[in-house]
């Protein structure tokens, strides 16, 4: 079993449309948690972040943690075509002595317009 | 300000080959982390430098190595190529290593545009 679990989708839906994007873990120790953005051809770009459970607002971006059920969400509101793109949830733990970030697969979205 | 730059930006090898990429940081960055991307596995860590040390490293065979100049460019090696390499390896650099008591402040990773491997 994968430390984090993330469905690869592709999700498509309307432009202006609530796009939920989804990933659990089993590691109790990830301690921040990440969403990356990643266009065709391009690395990954840090979208949002957060450290407790809860949720955080940034835009049209929304990042929510349930440590107690392992589970994140990233949340986009309006959803536009340029939001087009595979998104990439990733976490964060000490490991080592040194901190070790671990990735989702990825879920590819497709914005249409 | 100028980014993370990886070269070569393709390759293709035949089996039994071995690889060296490039990665340059952005200016002022100090760590370097490499990835392996491919479809069915997502983004898998290899290794992170910095101030030409490795500080950690991920699940990977002896066959994949790096290391880091004093100007704070990192090359990636890959002996004895198998099909299963081909990907796209992704180097990220930031201002610091994260260590366990810092916040993700000064450590946030930029990606560089990636080497896409192809073993043939």
């Amino acid at each position: 079993q994968k430390e984090v679990e993330q469905d690869p989708g592709p999700l498509s839906v309307p432009e202006g449309a609530i796009v939920s994007l989804n990933c659990t873990y089993s590691n109790s120790a990830f301690q921040y948690f990440m969403w990356y953005r990643q266009y065709s051809r391009k690395g990954p770009e840090l979208l949002m972040y957060t450290y407790s459970s809860g949720n955080k607002e940034d835009g049209r971006f929304t990042a929510q943690v349930d440590k107690s059920s392992k589970y994140i969400s990233l949340f986009i509101r309006d959803s536009q075509p340029s939001d087009s793109a595979t998104y990439l949830c990733a976490m964060r733990h000490l490991s080592g002595g040194y901190q070790k970030v671990t990735f989702g697969t990825g879920t590819k979205l497709q914005v249409i317009p | 300000k100028a980014g993370v730059t990886q070269t070569p930006r393709y390759l293709i090898k035949t089996r039994g080959q071995q690889v060296t990429l490039s990665c340059s940081p952005i200016s002022g960055h100090r760590s370097v982390s490499w990835y392996q991307q491919t479809p069915g596995q997502g983004l898998q860590f290899l290794f992170e430098y910095f101030s030409e040390t490795q500080r950690n490293k991920g699940n990977f065979p002896g066959r994949f190595s790096g290391r880091q100049f004093s100007n704070s460019r990192s090359e990636m090696n890959v002996s004895t190529l198998e099909l299963g390499d081909s990907a796209l390896y992704l180097c990220a650099s930031s201002l610091t290593s994260p260590r366990p008591d810092r916040g993700l402040t000064n450590t946030e990773a930029f990606f560089g545009q990636g080497t896409r491997l192809t073993v043939v």
